[in-house]
């Protein structure tokens, strides 16, 4: 069985620091591109980050690039959003995401989520 | 970027009623669209990819259809459990992937 288990939100200050991680289980972890999504409350879905198998590419949307990073760590079957300079409008619960196999990036399988709260 | 346009933004429909979510792409992105199901509380559920195509697991009374800009999630007959918000996503040119803003289907 797939899952995704994500950890380490909770609340920051405006320009502080925080690392999520993503512990996958249940399918060959490094045979996949992975994705971060976040919701804000209430809101749409929007994309974040992804990350091929290897970590050789990488990709961001504008609103995070330079201040978040998206890595990974195939011996341990996990992923990792470094999140920098965080803003109120951070503010969301962050899914881990495994893109289906074989060029379609839709997004397969989903974890629970970890809610992001930046507030001072 | 393409902006995805979800319409309505409600539907209201009766149980056992046929269900029809559109999805707009602001330009062409093939085949390349995703549907997902989101219930309160918990994370979104890959329902449709490839325009229509579904998921393993998903039921029949699913579908999606559409080529280019425009595409339609129906749901044949809607049961209890299908009572949810829906959005589509797009991943022909990326990135950004993006999505739609969502749909709420709610009981009439």
């Amino acid at each position: 069985e797939v899952q995704l288990v994500e950890s380490g939100g909770g609340l920051v200050q405006p320009g502080g620091s925080l690392r999520l991680s993503c512990a996958a289980s249940g399918f060959t972890f490094s045979s996949y591109w992975m994705s971060w999504v976040r919701q804000a409350p209430g809101k749409g879905l929007e994309w974040v980050a992804n990350i091929k198998q290897d970590g050789g590419e990488k990709y961001y949307v504008d609103s995070v690039k330079g201040r978040f990073t998206i890595s990974r760590d195939n011996a341990k079957n996990s992923l990792y959003l470094q999140m920098n300079s965080l803003r109120a409008a951070d503010t969301a619960v962050y899914y881990c995401a495994r893109i289906t196999f074989g060029g379609v990036i839709a997004l397969e399988y989903w974890g629970q989520g970890t809610l992001v709260t930046v507030s001072s | 970027e393409i902006v995805i346009t979800q319409s309505p933004a409600t539907l209201s429909v009766s149980p056992g009623e046929r269900a029809t979510l559109s999805c707009r792409a602001s330009q062409s992105v093939s085949s390349n669209l995703a549907w997902y199901q989101q219930k309160p509380g918990q994370a979104p559920r890959l329902l449709i990819y490839g325009a229509s195509t579904r998921a393993t697991g998903i039921p029949a009374r699913f579908s999606g259809s559409g080529s280019g800009t425009e595409f339609t999630l129906t749901i044949s007959s809607l049961q209890s459990e299908d009572f949810a918000v829906y959005y589509c996503q797009q991943y022909n040119h990326w990135p950004p992937i993006t999505f739609g803003q969502g749909t709420r289907l709610e009981i009439k």
